[in-house]
């Protein structure tokens, strides 16, 4: 059973436009949620990452929202750009475990 | 790919044949894992490792083994394989201290087939 739910499972967007990819999770011990990026053929690779303790973390066109009572967070690209075209997985892990638990992830494909 | 490297990079097995998946890296990392990718699943954890011969199991361990005689290599091995097990496999590396453990860099992958 999945610890952590993504969605959607894929989507498109236009240059220029916003992604939003959602996750939730259940297990109130998770305290650091990663973002991953993965290329075709390529290995997974930590984009942007938030503990609870913030709402929101920006890098760049990335951003987190954190919404802790909800237990849910998202990944916004802004400006979304065709270079952006990639899965991204969100994941999570508990405090003083560093093992990771993933979501399912999401394939975004940005039009030009 | 943060001085990681897994081999082979595609092997094809027959079932029942035991396969060996080797991660090394270069980066002095203590902690290693290994997982399997497939569609609609993201990444499960199969094994970990937290030092030389310290190893546990993932989520996903049945049918898998493991072993970590030096600090820069990961094995894992499928002793018998199944077409189950047809997937695309990653090491991941992550270095100690300060949370950086939680910060995991990820090999290039290997992709196994079993038919």
């Amino acid at each position: 059973q999945q610890q952590v739910k993504q969605s959607p499972q894929s989507l498109i967007v236009q240059k220029g436009g916003i992604s939003i990819i959602n996750c939730a999770y259940e297990n109130t011990a998770f305290d650091y949620f990663p973002w991953y990026q993965q290329f075709p053929g390529k290995g997974p690779a930590l984009l942007i990452a938030i503990r609870p303790d913030v709402s929101e973390k920006k890098e760049g066109r990335f951003t987190i929202s954190f919404n802790k009572s909800a237990k849910q967070f998202s990944l916004h690209i802004m400006d979304s750009q065709p270079g952006d075209s990639a899965t991204y997985f969100c994941a999570a892990s508990k405090r003083g475990d560093y093992k990771l638990s993933f979501g399912a992830g999401t394939t975004v494909t940005v039009r030009a | 790919d943060a001085g990681i490297t897994q081999s082979p990079r595609h092997k094809v097995t027959e079932t029942g044949t035991p396969v060996t998946l080797r991660c090394h890296q270069t980066e002095n990392h203590r902690y290693m894992y290994w997982y399997r990718q497939d569609p609609g699943h993201g990444l499960r954890l199969i094994h970990y490792s937290y030092g030389v011969k310290d190893t546990d199991k993932g989520e996903v361990s049945d049918g898998y083994s493991v072993s970590r005689s030096k600090t820069e290599d990961f094995l894992l091995t499928l002793e018998s394989a199944t077409s189950s097990q047809t997937s695309v496999y990653f090491c991941a590396i992550s270095e100690s201290g300060s949370g950086r453990q939680y910060e995991q860099y990820f090999g290039p992958g290997t992709r196994l087939t079993v038919t």
